[in-house]
C-alpha cells in the first residue's frame, strides 16, 4: 500500500513565524504535491515537484515555498505565516508526471492554525 | 482558469436507493478523470478513474463520461450509511507536460437508514 505521512495533525502558530510542513512517502513516487483546503474553495493547489529539486508553482504559490531535496520528501514553507494561511494542509504522491491515469494518494492533513 | 463545477449539495437519498453525483468540466482536452471520497476530518481518497466515454463499473460504483458534453458522473447502487461524505470530481489537465488535477468543490452525500 501507498503510505503518505505528514509530520504533524495539527499545528499552532504565531503570526510572522517560519512554519515547516513535512511529507514523506515510501512508494519511490516521481511526483510530489501540496495542496490547501478551505470551506467553500475546495483543494487548491499550491506547488508540485515531479523531481528532485524540481518544483512548478500551483495556483496558489503565494506566501509559500518548497523543498524537494531528496525523492521521498517535500517540504512546504511558510517563510512568515499569516492568519490567511489557517488551513488544512494536504500532501499527495503520484507515480509519474507521464501517466495521464496516475493516481495522486493522500496523506492525513496537517490543519495548522496561525494565531 | 480551467474550472471543475460540482452541486454542493447536500445530496440526501435513503439507504439502498442510487445516489448520482455529477460533474462538469470546461477544458475540453481533459483526458482523465478521478472520483474521490472524503469523509470529514479525513484526507480524500480514490474511488475509481474513467477515461474512456462510457460507462466503468467497479462494485457499487459505477463512473460515466460523456466527452462531448464534458460531463462525468458517479452512480452509487444500493447506498449506504457509511457512503456519507463529500464526493470530489476531479480532472487531468490537458495542457503542459505534467498531469495536475483540477478538483470540484465537492458534493456533499448524506445516505439515511
Amino acid at each position: 500500500d501507498v503510505k503518505v505521512t505528514q509530520s504533524s495533525r495539527y499545528l499552532v502558530k504565531r503570526t510572522g513565524e517560519k512554519v515547516f510542513l513535512e511529507c514523506v512517502q515510501d512508494m519511490d513516487h516521481e511526483n510530489m504535491f501540496w495542496y490547501r483546503q478551505d470551506p467553500g474553495l475546495g483543494l487548491r493547489l499550491i506547488y508540485f515537484s515531479y523531481d528532485v529539486k524540481m518544483k512548478e508553482k500551483g495556483d496558489i504559490p503565494e506566501g509559500y515555498s518548497v523543498s524537494r531535496e531528496k525523492k521521498e520528501r517535500f517540504s512546504l514553507i511558510l517563510e512568515s505565516a499569516s492568519t490567511n494561511q489557517t488551513s488544512m494542509y494536504l500532501c499527495a504522491s503520484s507515480f509519474s508526471r507521464l501517466v495521464a491515469t496516475d493516481t495522486q494518494y493522500f496523506g492525513p492533513g496537517t490543519r495548522l492554525t496561525v494565531l | 482558469q480551467k474550472e471543475v463545477e460540482q452541486n454542493s449539495g447536500p445530496l440526501s437519498v435513503p439507504e439502498g436507493a442510487i445516489a448520482s453525483l455529477n460533474c462538469t468540466y470546461s477544458d475540453r482536452g481533459s483526458q482523465s478523470f478521478f472520483w474521490y471520497r472524503q469523509y470529514s476530518g479525513k484526507s480524500p481518497e480514490l474511488i475509481m478513474f474513467i477515461y474512456s466515454n462510457g460507462d466503468k463499473e467497479d462494485g457499487r460504483f459505477t463512473a460515466q463520461l460523456n466527452k462531448a458534453s464534458q460531463y462525468v458522473s458517479l452512480l452509487i447502487r444500493d447506498s449506504q450509511p457509511s457512503d456519507s461524505a463529500t464526493y470530489l470530481c476531479a480532472v487531468i489537465d490537458s495542457g503542459g507536460s505534467n498531469y495536475k488535477l483540477t478538483f470540484g468543490k465537492g458534493t456533499l452525500l448524506t445516505v439515511n437508514p
